[in-house]
């Protein structure tokens, strides 16, 4: 079966410090997978998502970025936090057919980030 | 393009008592619909989903949904609510074959004693 693993859970940063968040996925290959950050009181909101290793797209521009060095990881980093960033950042992944295709979104747990 | 509207931020119910959170949708094309749990602190979880076979839909934990197409609705209900229900709920809608999910603003779920 297919799990999504998704860390650290809880985070605790410096403003202007940097950030590495990382979501691997397994029992699936070529996954979809997604970037998603959650702040109080305003819903979920897409920032990365990608379609396979190396390919990123960016859907709100912002101190953040995302890679995905292999099929089934993606990572998502800052150079330096600003206050903004705090929020619970979720990952996670769909099947990656071609085709008519209606797969749902799988999370992860999530990671809660506190920049202070 | 996509939307989802909930209509409720926030819907309270008494335990055993029937829940209904209410979900509209905007979409240009044939939409698959979802809906979502999410526990505090927690990721969420997918109570069922639409992809346009039987447009009632039964999910895990008692929860159905019935997509309506022409009120362009797919609201999520439960004949009887119980303490481990309260959370917060997701509508979401994707556009067949693309990459974008679009959620909804969230209802919180309180169930009272």
């Amino acid at each position: 079966s297919q799990t999504i693993h998704q860390w650290p859970a809880t985070l605790v940063q410096p403003v202007g410090s940097p950030l590495s968040l990382e979501c691997t996925v397994e029992g699936t290959s070529n996954p979809n997978l997604y970037w998603y950050r959650q702040a109080a009181g305003r819903g979920l909101q897409l920032l990365f998502y990608s379609v396979g290793i190396g390919q990123i797209s960016s859907e709100v521009p912002q101190n953040l970025s995302a890679s995905r060095p292999q099929d089934r990881q993606f990572i998502l980093s800052s150079k330096k936090l600003l206050l903004s960033d705090s929020g619970f950042y979720l990952c996670a992944w769909r099947e990656g057919l071609a085709g008519t295709y209606t797969g749902e979104l799988f999370f992860g747990e999530g990671s809660r980030l506190t920049v202070l | 393009a996509q939307s989802v509207t909930q209509l409720d931020s926030h819907v309270s119910v008494s335990e055993g008592t029937p829940v209904l959170l209410r979900c509209n949708y905007s979409s240009s094309y044939s939409p698959s619909l979802f809906w979502y749990v999410q526990h505090p602190n927690k990721g969420l979880q997918l109570l069922l989903k639409y992809t346009s076979a039987a447009t009632l839909v039964k999910g895990i934990n008692g929860f159905e949904a019935e997509f309506k197409k022409s009120e362009t609705s797919f609201h999520l209900t439960k004949p009887s609510a119980h303490m481990s229900d309260a959370a917060e709920y997701f509508c979401v809608v994707v556009r067949n074959n693309f990459n974008k999910f679009y959620f909804g603003s969230g209802t919180k779920l309180n169930v009272k004693p």
